[in-house]
């Protein structure tokens, strides 16, 4: 079985830039989520995709976009960089959004992101 | 807005000192609370999933309980060795199949 993979491992941007960001999920889970840890804080919720539809954001704007594909991979792009951008960008499958709070989610080991 | 904390915010303990933290969150609307043991460097890595009051949970020298209706849940390690220093997240289910987070709790296992 496959783990979650992530990549790049880190990455540094300047402000204005923009970042795509990609995640692997396990293999058979159709459900990715990404996360958002600034230095200090717990992860915070970005949003979740489903069978590639977006199936639910937090309070993040617009220029936080993502996309899921066929093989249930994911992309987060981030548009027009900002200093407090700068965090560790985790993703986390799992084997169905409807469950996916009821059983364990899996998580990569992250890509850290550093906006100058 | 659901807010989880967690407490202490970090514990240096002694090999072989048995230690346990809190996590609390509000008791309305609860679905399931989740336990993270997560290394530097590594992969978060789930420990517990409970959704039950009164779960118990137990993965070798690791336990959790919860406690729904007063909004708590509590980690126990019993004779901490030096490879249990790692941050332990709990995090409670959200409305949109989403974990809301406390800041951790980091625990440092001296030998």
């Amino acid at each position: 079985e496959t783990g979650v993979t992530q990549s790049p491992t880190h990455l540094i941007k300047t402000r204005g830039q923009q970042v795509t960001l990609r995640c692997s999920s396990q293999s058979g889970h159709n459900t990715v989520s990404w996360y958002q840890q600034a230095l200090g804080q717990g992860p915070q919720f970005i949003f979740q995709y489903y069978r590639e539809e977006e199936n639910g954001r937090g309070n993040f704007p617009p220029r936080f976009s993502g996309l899921q594909f066929p093989n249930y991979s994911s992309e987060l792009n981030v548009n027009a960089l900002e200093l407090d951008d700068s965090a560790l960008y985790l993703c986390a499958s799992s084997t169905d959004n409807r469950g996916s709070i009821m059983y364990e989610q899996y998580f990569g080991p992250g890509t850290r992101l550093t906006v100058t | 807005i659901l807010n989880v904390e967690q407490s202490p915010q970090s514990l240096h303990v002694q090999e072989g000192d048995s230690t346990n933290f809190t996590c609390s969150f509000p008791s309305s609307n609860f679905y399931a609370l989740h336990w993270y043991r997560w290394e530097t460097a590594k992969s978060p890595e789930a420990l517990f999933v409970m959704t039950l009051n009164g779960d118990e949970k137990k993965k070798g020298r690791i336990s959790a309980t919860l406690n729904t209706k007063e909004g708590y849940s509590y980690l126990y390690i019993k004779g901490s060795q030096p490879e249990d220093s790692a941050t332990y997240l709990c995090a409670c289910g959200g409305s949109q199949g989403n974990l809301i987070f406390g800041k951790g709790t980091k625990l440092s296992v001296k030998p």
